[in-house]
Order: C-alpha cells, then structure tokens, then sequence
C-alpha cells in the first residue's frame, strides 16, 4: 500500500493563478481532509469528506474548493492564490470503508506551496 | 480562542533523561485524546492515543496520562533519544472525528 500521496511536493504560484493539490489514497478510507500548516499555528482543517459525493467545511475554507467524486481521490483547488495561502498542505485520511469508524488519521507527505 | 492548549513550545532534553508535554483542553465533550509525531518533512504520524475511560496508557517508552477532572493530558517520554527529536502535536475529537490540534511542541534530545 502507497497509503497516502499527496502531488506535487512542492510548488510556486503568482498572486492570482489558481491550481489544485492532489491527494490520493490506497486503503479504502471514507475520512479524508485537508489541512494547512503554518509555523506556530499547527494544523488547521480546511475541508473535509466523510464519503464520496459529500463534503463540508472545516476552520479555514475561504479560497479553497473540493470535492469528491471517489473514495481514492480529495483534490484541493486554489480559486486564485493568494500570498496568505502560503503554507504547507496535508492531506490525512482515516477510517475503512464499511468498517469500524477510527479516529487515527495517516497523513500524505504534504505539498509546500509558495505565492508570490 | 484556541480549544487546546498545549505547552511547552519547545523543550530540549539530555539523552536519557524524561519528556514532559502537556495539553488543556475546555470541552467535556471530547472523547478522544492522541499525540502525533512530525519530523521535519514528513507528515504527522499517531504516536499513542487515549480515551477518557483510562488515566494511563503506555506504549513502550511513551505514556500518555489522562486527567479528565482536570480536563488535561500529557504525554511522557521516558529515557529520551536523539531520535525522538521531533514535533509532537496532542489533540482532541468528539464523536465528529473532527481533530482540533494544539500548537506543537519542538523536543530536542541532546546526545
């Protein structure tokens, strides 16, 4: 298992381009969110899915959309980016499908994103 | 207002010697309790985790100790290694399984 995979590792961005994160997982998860990560403010929940076909917003979600059309893949779009989205994004994802639900969240390798 | 305290910012520690890191949080409602571990680089990884119906859990050389009156918990990290240098982050979640994560706490373990 690949577990979680996140693309690309890094990335540059202008100031209004827009662009998406992948994210990807192997382990039939129903859990999958998205989280950012800036020095001295830990991780913050952008958006979340907890199935294919449903998602919801977590503590951040302005300038950032989702959606899940599978239960492998949670893309992270940036509508148009801005300096403020700098940051290192995680992906995690958690729970087997059709199993006993489970709070242990197994994070992607993060992608770090610069705007200038 | 931040729903989980968590302190030290950062800690350094001899080799040898016991990591303490604390967390507080203010919701009688969560009912789970981890700690994950970050290295530089990577993403977070679950380390050991509670529920409120235990005040201790030991995982070899990690134990986390759970004071639910006190709506506090901590994570000990006996006989400390270089190799356990680290971002340690504790966090919370309620029946959602929505994580609400503490700042971080940087362990550096000298030689």
């Amino acid at each position: 298992n690949a577990g979680v995979t996140q693309t690309p590792k890094f990335q540059v961005l202008k100031t209004g381009q827009s662009m998406t994160l992948q994210c990807a997982q192997d382990m039939n998860h129903e859990y999958m969110s998205w989280y950012r990560q800036d020095p001295g403010m830990g991780l913050r929940l952008i958006h979340y899915s907890v199935g294919a076909g449903i998602t919801d917003q977590g503590e951040v979600p302005n300038g950032y959309n989702v959606s899940r059309s599978t239960t492998e893949d949670f893309p992270l779009r940036l509508l148009s980016a801005a300096p403020s989205q700098t940051s290192v994004y995680f992906c995690a994802s958690s729970s087997p499908r059709g199993g006993t639900p489970s709070y242990e969240q197994y994070f992607g390798p993060g992608t770090r994103l610069t705007v200038t | 207002q931040q729903q989980v305290k968590q302190s030290p910012q950062s800690l350094i520690v001899q080799k040898g010697g016991i990591s303490i890191i604390n967390c507080a949080y203010e919701n009688t409602a969560f009912d789970y309790f981890p700690w994950y571990q970050q290295f530089p680089g990577k993403g977070p990884a679950l380390l050991i985790a509670i529920r409120p119906d235990v005040s201790e859990k030991k995982e070899g050389r990690f134990t986390i100790s759970f004071n639910k009156s006190a709506k506090q918990f901590s994570l000990h990290i006996m006989d400390s290694q270089p190799g356990d240098s680290a971002t340690y982050f504790c966090a919370v979640a309620g029946n959602n399984r929505k994580l609400i994560w503490g700042l971080g706490t940087s362990l550096a373990v000298n030689p």
